[in-house]
């Protein structure tokens, strides 16, 4: 079975600086995405950025970025220039690739982030 | 509306009652999602639709649980004899495709709470 696990239950970071949210998988899938969404506390789960597993090239959306390893397994999430809006839930999450039927979203625990003015 | 709605936001219960969550999905979007939230946890998936495939309903954690989608549109989630496990947030995706490709919207949830 899939699982994702986000080692770092909070974090803060200084606006206008750079933060990392780390995030490891584990799964004998060859064939598969990875999502950073946000939650903010509205409850709306917002996708942040989108990596397909055999691109090698990792994502970014303005000041998002991912670092994806795909041999370690691992897919962090930096955010740049971090903004006061930036505050939420951070989750990482796993979708395979199914021979047929459900595409299952598997989310980490989530990461709390803070930006602080 | 243009984004995923679920009714209602709220919903206080007594132990042992009915509920049902109520979830409308971006027109158009064949596949429907329900995850549960709970408190310091991730989010664990109950059930997805696509389309008129049989739903799979490997994630329902008892038969308290069930959900249907009518038409393929609206969907309903609905918890017979309440317990106090059953306290969490509810939350509703749909997507176009239902694949890795297409982004999930995700509706602003329902707080459940049973005392």
């Amino acid at each position: 079975a899939q699982t994702v696990t986000q080692s770092q239950p909070e974090m803060s970071v200084q606006e206008a600086e750079t933060v990392t949210l780390s995030c490891t998988y584990d799964t004998s899938e060859n064939n598969y995405y990875l999502f950073w969404y946000k939650q903010p506390p509205s409850r709306q789960m917002i996708l942040v950025i989108r990596q397909e597993a055999y691109k090698q090239q990792n994502a970014t959306e303005n000041r998002f970025s991912v670092n994806f390893q795909k041999a370690a397994k691992s897919f962090s999430l930096k955010i740049s220039d971090s903004q006061l809006g930036d505050t939420a839930m951070y989750f990482c999450a796993f979708m395979k690739h199914p021979a047929s039927g459900t595409y299952k979203y598997i989310f980490g625990t989530g990461t709390r982030l803070k930006v602080l003015a | 509306g243009a984004g995923v709605s679920q009714s209602p936001s709220n919903k206080v219960t007594e132990k042992g009652k009915d509920v049902e969550l109520r979830c409308d999905p971006i027109s158009g979007h064949t596949a429907l999602y329900w995850y549960r939230q709970s408190l310091g946890q991730g989010l664990e998936f109950l059930i997805y639709f696509q389309g008129n495939s049989a739903p799979d309903k490997s994630g329902l954690p008892s038969d308290r649980f069930s959900a249907e989608r009518t038409g393929g549109s609206v969907s309903t989630l609905t918890i017979q004899r309440t317990q106090q496990e059953d306290s969490a947030v509810y939350l509703c995706a749909s997507s176009r495709e239902g694949d890795g490709n297409t982004e999930a919207f995700f509706g602003q949830g329902t707080r459940l709470t049973v005392v």
